[in-house]
């Protein structure tokens, strides 16, 4: 079975430093994984994914997330938070096996406030 | 293009009514999904239709939830005499592909308040 772990469900930075928000992950075959962003008041929207190309992955407004096997983590990061990104942030893991559920495991998400 | 609708956006009833909340998904996107969002609590999967397969009803917390999709495409979830646990958010998405690689696209929701 598929899960997902958000480490804090809030993270408080300063405008301009670094963004970590921490995902890890357990399946029973390399997963698909996904970010997930909902700004307030909005509906959920895709950050990244990564599905086994690249390990380092680039996603929207300014977010990369790296895959690492070996921790079983896809961790996000932004160099320099902005106002703008304060927002929750779900981690999601998807079994890339032909048998299993299709759908979506998401993690309990993490609320990121960016302090002026 | 158009995106994920659902409606209604709120939807205030009495406990041990019944409520049916719809979603309208992504024209051509086959798989389609319910989410519940509690407050304080990430994204609890409750049911996936894909295509012409028999639905994974595998998340339903209980024989009052019910949902259908159809024709492939409108789908409806229905929650009968409601409780007040079941105040939240149900959130409805659509894939275009059967295959878990491929991103859900998300309805604004529907917040659902049972008094």
């Amino acid at each position: 079975a598929q899960s997902v772990t958000q480490l804090g469900s809030h993270v408080s930075v300063s405008e301009g430093a670094l963004v970590l928000l921490r995902c890890n992950y357990s399946s029973s075959v390399p997963p698909y994984l996904f970010w997930y962003v909902q700004y307030p008041n909005q509906g959920l929207q895709l950050l990244l994914k990564y599905t086994s190309a690249a390990t380092l992955v680039k996603g929207i407004n300014g977010f990369e997330a790296e895959f690492k096997k070996s921790e079983t983590s896809f961790h996000l990061t932004k160099p320099s938070a902005h106002m703008s990104d304060a927002a929750e942030y779900f981690c999601a893991v998807s079994d890339r096996g032909d048998t299993g559920r299709r759908a979506l495991t998401f993690g309990s998400g993490t609320r990121l406030q960016v302090q002026p | 293009g158009a995106g994920v609708s659902q409606s209604p956006s709120n939807k205030v009833t009495e406990k041990g009514k019944d409520v049916e909340l719809r979603c309208d998904p992504i024209s051509g996107h086959t798989a389609l999904y319910w989410y519940r969002q509690s407050l304080g609590q990430g994204l609890e999967f409750l049911i996936y239709f894909q295509g012409n397969s028999a639905p994974d009803k595998s998340g339903l917390p209980s024989d009052r939830f019910s949902a259908e999709r159809t024709g492939g495409s409108v789908s409806t979830l229905t929650i009968q005499r409601t409780q007040q646990e079941d105040s939240a958010v149900y959130l409805c998405a659509s894939s275009l592909g059967a295959g878990g690689h491929s991103p859900l696209h998300f309805g604004n929701g529907t917040r659902l308040t049972v008094t």
